[in-house]
């Protein structure tokens, strides 16, 4: 089946660390860009950063909102993606998604995502 | 405040059409392939529409995407209440080099 499962989300105090998982399964994760959107409580959709694939060097990009604060790697041989999350702040509350971005244009779309993660930064 | 301005609302009764716009600028959907995502209460967003008028082949051709210049609309026929959801338009932004989406239209079928 193709999916995405994400996992290590939790409650975590302002000025923390958190580290979340995507584990990839039914396709060749290799071969995608991957992404992260959060949603905060009761608010819209907010992307959160990107991972391109080797052919692309694995380059990523992130929202301004978590430049230098946040860190999307990946593991291949795993199917796996990651999200280092540091210096956490309140306003980080949300859910997070794992998503696949699919390339069949110039431009990249959403076709698979996960359940999501709860995410919450209090104290 | 979003780079994308949807709409924040719409009503329509059921079997009825409705259009949600989208608009952006020449950094984004003047020169980039738009999305568009359903959320139904509760759940993950799902793709609808992607590359401004494709549907995936899971997706009724009761839903519909077009673009024009900076701006994009879904639009939606026949309408039924499950189609209540909050609504997104995305695509990337070459200047801020970051994805971006709409602030979410909350459609209401009653």
């Amino acid at each position: 089946e193709v999916q995405l499962v994400e996992s290590g989300g939790g409650l975590v105090q302002p000025g923390g660390s958190l580290r979340l998982s995507c584990a990839a399964s039914g396709f060749i994760f290799s071969d995608h860009y991957m992404d992260w959107v959060r949603q905060a409580p009761g608010k819209g959709l907010e992307w959160v950063g990107r991972s391109r694939n080797k052919a692309k060097s694995y380059t990523t990009d992130y929202a301004a909102s978590v430049k230098g604060r946040f860190t999307i790697s990946r593991d291949d041989s795993e199917n796996s993606l990651y999200l280092q999350m540091n210096s956490l702040k309140t306003e980080d509350t949300a859910v997070y998604y794992c998503v696949r971005a699919l390339r069949l244009t110039g431009t990249t779309h959403f076709d698979l995502w996960g359940r999501g993660t709860l995410v919450t930064v209090s104290s | 405040q979003s780079v994308l301005t949807q709409p924040p609302s719409v009503s329509v009764a059921p079997g009825q059409k409705v259009t949600i716009s989208c608009s952006g600028s020449s950094s984004n959907i003047g020169n980039n392939y738009v999305s568009w995502y359903q959320q139904l209460p509760r759940t993950a967003p799902k793709l609808l529409i992607y590359d401004n008028n494709k549907r995936p082949s899971e997706i009724p051709d009761r839903f519909s995407g077009s673009k024009s210049g900076t701006s994009a609309t879904l639009g939606i026929t026949g309408l039924q209440t499950g189609d209540e959801a909050d609504y997104y338009c995305g695509t990337w932004d070459s200047s801020l080099n970051a994805w971006v989406f709409g602030g979410g239209t909350k459609l209401t079928v009653l």
